[in-house]
């Protein structure tokens, strides 16, 4: 019973590289969502899903894209990594919006 | 300002005590609301939906009052296990936007 998985879990990125974050979820939900936490911030929203294909803008969505060519998948790329993007990502998807249900997170560092 | 504001806290209680705080929201739009949970760390955890009539999970009671947007949760005979931040969302929009307070820490004492 995997729910939402995402790879990788930690990462350390230089300045100016690329990366992509993948989040999986087995569940057969529509909605998907990408977001950050830095401390004392809270979750932000940094994009999300309402479907296979459909993808929208959050709260900040510089410096990321993302696709959803599969309905399990939503991807989140960082095409030039910066400093100010370290932070600890969550997926979430959730169906018939009853709740969502979050990944482990990944931990990325930029340096 | 901020789609949904809490206070930031933290609420000290203690072992047995009951505590309760409150989440606003700014759009009076929003259709649904839950309380999650998040330990240290850790990925956020639904811990409840709120209904408009009010519900209860246990020791946990949630309230939506759309009259003054705000919603809250209450915990009573608090466990130290009860020990996290509670975070508030509201759904902002027919897309099913999930907007995210910043979380009201709660620290249940011996």
């Amino acid at each position: 019973n995997a729910g939402v998985t995402q790879t990788p879990k930690f990462r350390v990125l230089k300045t100016g590289q690329s990366m992509t974050l993948l989040c999986a979820q087995d569940m057969n939900h529509e909605y998907m969502y990408w977001y950050r936490q830095d401390p004392g911030m809270g979750l932000r929203l940094i994009h999300y899903s309402v479907g296979e294909g459909t993808t929208a803008k959050g709260e900040v969505p510089d410096g990321y894209n993302v696709s959803r060519l599969k309905k399990q998948n939503f991807l989140l790329g960082l095409e030039s990594a910066a400093p100010s993007q370290t932070s600890v990502y969550f997926c979430a998807s959730s169906s018939n919006l009853r709740g969502a249900f979050f990944g482990q997170g990944t931990r990325l560092t930029v340096v | 300002r901020k789609e949904v504001e809490q206070d930031p806290g933290p609420f000290n209680v203690p072992e047995g005590a009951t505590v309760a705080f409150n989440c606003t929201y700014s759009n009076s739009a929003s259709q649904s609301f839950f309380w999650y949970r998040q330990d240290c760390r850790k990925e956020p955890k639904l811990l409840m939906s709120v209904y408009s009539s009010g519900n209860e999970d246990g020791r946990f009671t949630a309230q939506l009052n759309r009259a003054s947007q705000y919603i809250s949760l209450l915990i009573r005979d608090s466990k130290l296990s009860d020990s996290a931040t509670y975070l508030c969302v509201a759904v902002t929009d027919s897309w099913g936007k999930l907007q995210f307070g910043a979380g009201t820490q709660v620290v249940v004492t011996p």
